[in-house]
């Protein structure tokens, strides 16, 4: 199957610093990425949908001035956490899915722990 | 916007017991159907997707999932359950609108025990 990287798996930072987390698509084209956050045992919370080149879309209550997402090319896209404080410790999934309507399946990343001091 | 549940949030079974995991959704037109198993300390990965056609839907690892339309489910299954089995399943429906945005279910827990 594709496969999807994220980079960095794991980040420890200080508030009020930024943190920038990629995902990458290694072996398709992803026109759309979809950024998540999991709580623990709890389900995945969709943040936003980004589309390569153009704007991201936000889910209702996700702020978008903290959650930066970038999608400049088919393969990458990246969440950038801004000013980040201690409740935005979480774990971060993205994924990239191959276009619908032939395929609508989502290839996961690994996940970043995202742990702020 | 469609809601996904599952009911059964966490499941203990011994090895060789059957399994069934209840999911339904809330939304009246066509649907994209999903299971993602969840292994500890592993990505998501597919186990198995409904798009159209025969409802009786076979993925990975001997598990299968029914799409009975008038009930709004998704039911995975499995027949004999494994010590390896062990992982959060988590169910996902994307409405075939729009730009196809996905929805999960809060996910299910499942022990199983050697």
């Amino acid at each position: 199957g594709a496969v999807v990287s994220q980079h960095p798996s794991r980040v420890i930072c200080k508030s009020g610093t930024s943190v920038k987390i990629e995902c990458r698509s290694l072996d398709f084209q992803a026109t759309t990425m979809f950024w998540y956050r999991q709580f623990p045992k709890q389900s995945l919370m969709l943040m936003a949908t980004s589309n390569e080149g153009s704007k991201a879309t936000y889910e209702q209550g996700v702020e978008k001035d903290k959650f930066l997402i970038n999608h400049a090319s088919l393969t990458l896209s990246t969440l950038t956490v801004t000013s980040a404080h201690p409740e935005d410790s979480s774990f971060y999934i993205c994924s990239a899915r191959q276009p619908p309507p032939s395929t609508d399946t989502q290839y996961f990343g690994p996940g970043t722990r995202l742990t702020v001091l | 916007a469609q809601s996904v549940s599952q009911h059964n949030h966490h499941v203990i079974l011994s090895e060789a017991a059957s399994l069934e995991l209840g999911c339904n959704y809330s939304y009246g037109g066509t649907v994209n159907l999903f299971w993602y198993v969840q292994y500890p300390g592993q990505h998501l990965q597919l186990l198995l997707k409904y798009f159209s056609g025969d409802p009786l839907v076979k993925g990975i690892k001997g598990f299968e999932a029914e799409f009975i339309k008038s009930k709004f489910s998704f039911n995975l299954r499995k027949p004999s359950v494994q010590w390896s089995d062990t992982a959060e399943y988590f169910c996902a429906v994307t409405a075939v609108i729009g730009s196809y945005i996905p929805t999960f279910g809060r996910g299910t827990s499942l022990i199983v025990h050697p």
